[in-house]
């Protein structure tokens, strides 16, 4: 079956430094991946949808300066949390589906992330 | 996006039947019906989907109203492993593909 890899599954970092996460797609191309963040108890919450060789839809609320993604290939997908505050520690999940309007969603392991 | 609401939490005794279900009523004749679930500290676990038809796969089975503004996720035996909460999403293949995730229930499984 399709399988999403998502890297580092945790990641502890100080305030104000940078963060990347990979998603990448192992067994197919992924044309459209998604970033999702959810809190202790709480649903996902969708953050952002990356396109490939395109600029990313960011959802409501959602700052993209401080959120960047990019998805160079069809294959990967990166979020880079920039200027990092404790507030922004949550599970972040990435997820991504091969074309065709009935294909499932398939998901990253999830990274956390600890700012200290 | 597209809403709905399932309860928040449902008890099973293990080997037995558990039907979980889910309101769509806004559902769009474009819009997938979606289920995953997620175990703690872990991504979300494709269960399965369907449009219209009910469907049945190695996991689960997916009863789907005939006006289709409900559905319901049906584990024919439940084991201590299928303990998670349960999401149910539809698809709005029209406009994005976003999956917007509701509040899900989270089951507990009784030995």
């Amino acid at each position: 079956g399709a399988v999403v890899s998502q890297h580092p599954s945790w990641v502890i970092c100080k305030s104000g430094t940078s963060v990347k996460i990979e998603c990448r797609s192992l067994d197919f191309q992924a044309t459209t991946m998604f970033w999702y963040r959810q809190f202790p108890k709480q649903s996902l919450m969708l953050m952002a949808t990356s396109n490939e060789g395109s600029k990313a839809t960011y959802e409501q609320g959602v700052e993209k300066d401080k959120f960047l993604i990019n998805h160079a290939s069809l294959t990967l997908s990166t979020l880079t949390v920039t200027s990092a505050h404790p507030e922004d520690s949550s599970f972040y999940i990435c997820s991504a589906f091969r074309t065709g309007s009935s294909s499932p969603l398939h998901f990253g392991n999830g990274t956390r992330l600890t700012v200290t | 996006d597209a809403k709905t609401t399932q309860p928040n939490s449902m008890e099973s005794n293990e080997e037995e039947p558990v039907h979980l279900p889910c309101n769509h009523s806004t559902i769009s004749g474009t819009d997938y019906i979606h289920w995953y679930r997620q175990l703690p500290s872990q991504g979300p676990e494709y269960v399965i989907h369907g449009l219209t038809s009910n469907v049945n796969n190695r996991m689960a089975s997916l009863a789907i109203a005939e006006d289709r503004k409900s559905s319901t996720l049906i584990l024919h035996r439940a084991t201590l492993r299928d303990a998670a909460v349960y999401y149910c999403i539809l698809r709005r293949s029209n406009t994005g593909n976003q999956f917007y995730f509701g509040t899900g229930t989270s089951l507990t499984v009784i030995p």
